[in-house]
């Protein structure tokens, strides 16, 4: 399954299914990203980092692709499990900047 | 090594009371941020301090709102004068550097307040 974070705020895909998370920024000048992972009623969680000089870095069964070209950053999810269910965001800042900006986030459902 | 400790995890308060919010950050670790959320929406950013310092506050209210962080003990968000529209969860993050090297933040897990 695969949605894009501001037009489709929500993703159901089936388990053992791959994920992919889509985010948009806006800032040309960010040049670094992180995904969160956010449970209901808990603080967000770090999945995975890169850097702008990157244009893809791979983790346990999650993978992060940069395109700088047109500003858009996904998140994939191999095999997606029950517990990977959250909400996903996607932050960028810049490195004169104090402060990370967080997109609206992605609501990932994952259907037994 | 305990992560970041925020409490208390929920509180309400009535309309006109202060709410103030504590924050721990990890071991180590020397900046804070604060971000409010509200539901079903994004995390925005209020401040961000090192000890005893306000680096960045661009996201606060001018009013009623005031953050610090102390050279001793956790950092403090308070709210004066509550208002209903204050409701949301706050979050606080820490990091051993400044977010200028690229550094992640690792968050607690909130304080929800709600405002009655």
């Amino acid at each position: 399954g695969e949605s894009v974070g501001l037009h489709l705020p929500t993703l159901s895909v089936q388990e053992g299914d791959n994920s992919i998370i889509n985010c948009a920024y806006s800032n040309s000048a960010s040049d670094y990203f992180i995904w969160y992972k956010q449970e209901s009623g808990k603080g967000p969680q770090f999945i995975i980092d890169i850097r702008s000089n990157m244009d893809k870095r791979q983790g346990q069964r999650v993978t992060v692709l940069l395109n700088k070209t047109v500003k858009h950053l996904s998140l994939q999810i191999a095999a997606t499990q029950p517990g990977d269910s959250a909400v996903y965001f996607c932050a960028e800042t810049f490195n004169t900047g104090n402060q990370f900006y967080f997109g609206t986030g992605t609501s990932l459902t994952v259907i037994p | 090594n305990a992560g970041v400790m925020q409490n208390p995890r929920h509180l309400v308060r009535r309309r006109g009371q202060e709410a103030r919010l504590r924050c721990s950050p990890m071991k180590g670790h020397s900046h804070v941020y604060w971000y409010r959320q509200l539901p079903e929406e994004g995390l925005k950013f209020m401040v961000y301090l090192q000890k005893e310092n306000i680096i960045d506050e661009s996201g606060m209210p001018k009013e009623r709102f005031s953050a610090e962080f102390p050279k001793e003990g956790p950092s403090i968000l308070r709210i004066q004068q509550v208002v209903r529209g204050d409701s949301a969860a706050y979050f606080c993050a820490s990091s051993p550097r400044g977010k200028g090297t690229g550094t992640e933040a690792f968050f607690g897990q909130g304080t929800r307040l709600t405002v009655v």
